[in-house]
């Protein structure tokens, strides 16, 4: 079956630029999470959906980032006036129901530079 | 908070069996071990995860100590598309634990 999907693959955007990212989970997933990953670093958590519950927007680095889920499927994450410490891959995850044993399956990312 | 401890490369042959031990010394009782991969320039790819018994799957076998302070995920025949950055993981169980952190992972170079 499809896997998550993510789009676009590559971004180039100039500073001050607002982005949209986009991300399919896979059909039938409740739960889908943001992260992202810079370059040489590890993953940091973004946010996180689960059904009808309100988000877990933690790990939100400023309140330029936003995130939204419409129909409990396809989420977009939105970067306002984009700087270029917002460089990094943005990966977005699902799983089945959510929770902390729960396997996530991630997209291939978006690459996201911001000039 | 360095939960797992691994090394940071290591170079197997393609067609051998790769073995990538991984140290969670600090592990809890209702933690389990987890393995990811990571391709260059993909998502992180979900390998396997265990609690406390031996598990095997069709990309490959992990095996817990038994006092679970330290883990093998074993690549039975490495192949060339296995090179990635291996990260070992260990996940509470409870609610709020669906954060994942990696560290920096083995990084596999497969040789031919």
């Amino acid at each position: 079956g499809a896997g998550v999907s993510q789009s676009p693959s590559n971004k180039v955007t100039e500073k001050g630029k607002d982005v949209e990212l986009r991300c399919d989970p896979i059909s039938g997933h409740t739960a889908l999470y943001w992260y992202r990953q810079s370059l040489g670093q590890g993953l940091e958590f973004l946010i996180y959906f689960q059904g009808n519950s309100a988000p877990d927007k933690s790990g939100l680095p400023s309140d330029r980032f936003s995130a939204e889920r419409t129909g409990g499927s396809v989420s977009t994450l939105t970067i306002q006036r984009t700087q270029q410490e917002d460089s990094a891959v943005y990966l977005c995850a699902s799983s089945q129901q959510g929770g902390g044993q729960e396997t996530q399956y991630f997209g291939p990312g978006t690459r996201l530079l911001v000039l | 908070d360095a939960k797992t401890t691994q090394p940071p490369s290591m170079d197997c042959a393609e067609g051998r069996a790769a073995n990538l031990p991984c140290n969670h010394s600090t592990i809890s009782g209702n933690e389990y071990v987890y393995w990811y991969r990571q391709i260059h320039s993909q998502g992180p790819q979900y390998i396997i995860h265990g609690l406390k018994n031996n598990e095997t799957n069709e990309m490959a076998s992990l095996i817990i100590t038994e006092d679970r302070k330290s883990s093998t995920l074993i690549l039975p025949h490495a192949t060339l598309r296995d090179t990635a950055v291996y990260y070992c993981i260990v996940r509470a169980s409870g609610a709020g634990s669906y954060q994942l952190t990696f560290g920096k992972g083995t990084k596999l170079s497969v040789i031919p």
